[in-house]
């Protein structure tokens, strides 16, 4: 069974600081790895995905993410914080193959402070 | 730029009654799914859908529950006597078959159950 772990279920930055938010897989089989973003009253959107090309990857808002295998961590990052980016943030697995359903962790409050 | 959409963002009613959460997926997806998300908890895969038939469902996904494709453009999902711990926001998914591992979500439909 897959699962995703992220560490630190509230983070709080000042606006211009790095955002690093952690997350952690177990798969059995080589993953596709997600980062979810889901603002007040909205539904989830896609930041970015890994999915066993390029391990460092690039997604909207200027956020990306590096998926270590050694590691089983796929954390995501942004260089300097902005009011806006503040969230939550899911990280999710999936079973490589079409259709599959995802799991997620238990998500990231991110706040951002002037 | 196409979006998944779901009727109504709000539901109220009464234990034991029968609710039906509508959804449109993007046009040309051919993979569906609902999740749910429970007050402050983690979002939960309940069931994904393709080809006119479940591929996958969940332990939650129990007898109660039932998903349908009633024409071209819909995706439903029922509940037939609803339990006050089925309160929660239910997200609906869809995936194209060139990409069917990025999911697309609507904005959810929250379930109140009083």
């Amino acid at each position: 069974a897959q699962s995703v772990t992220q560490l630190g279920s509230h983070v709080s930055v000042s606006e211009g600081a790095l955002v690093l938010l952690r997350c952690n897989y177990s798969s059995s089989v080589p993953p596709y790895l997600f980062w979810y973003v889901q603002y007040p009253n909205q539904g989830l959107q896609l930041l970015l995905k890994y999915t066993s090309a390029a391990t460092l990857v690039k997604g909207i808002n200027g956020f990306e993410a590096e998926f270590k295998k050694s590691e089983t961590s796929f954390h995501l990052t942004k260089p300097s914080a902005h009011m806006s980016d503040a969230a939550e943030y899911f990280c999710a697995v999936s079973d490589t193959g079409g259709g599959n359903k995802l799991t997620f962790g238990t998500g990231t409050q991110l706040k951002v402070e002037l | 730029e196409p979006e998944v959409t779901q009727t109504p963002s709000h539901q109220v009613t009464q234990m034991g009654q029968e609710v039906i959460l509508r959804c449109v997926p993007i046009s040309n997806h051919l993979y569906f799914y609902w999740y749910r998300q429970i007050l402050g908890q983690k979002v939960e895969f309940l069931v994904s859908f393709y080809n006119n038939e479940i591929s996958e469902k969940s332990e939650i996904f129990d007898d109660q529950f039932s998903v349908e494709r009633p024409d071209g453009s819909n995706f439903t999902l029922k509940i037939r006597s609803t339990k006050l711990e089925d309160s929660a926001m239910y997200f609906c998914a869809s995936s194209d078959p060139g990409s069917s591992y990025e999911q697309y979500f609507g904005p959810g439909t929250r379930l109140t159950v009083t």
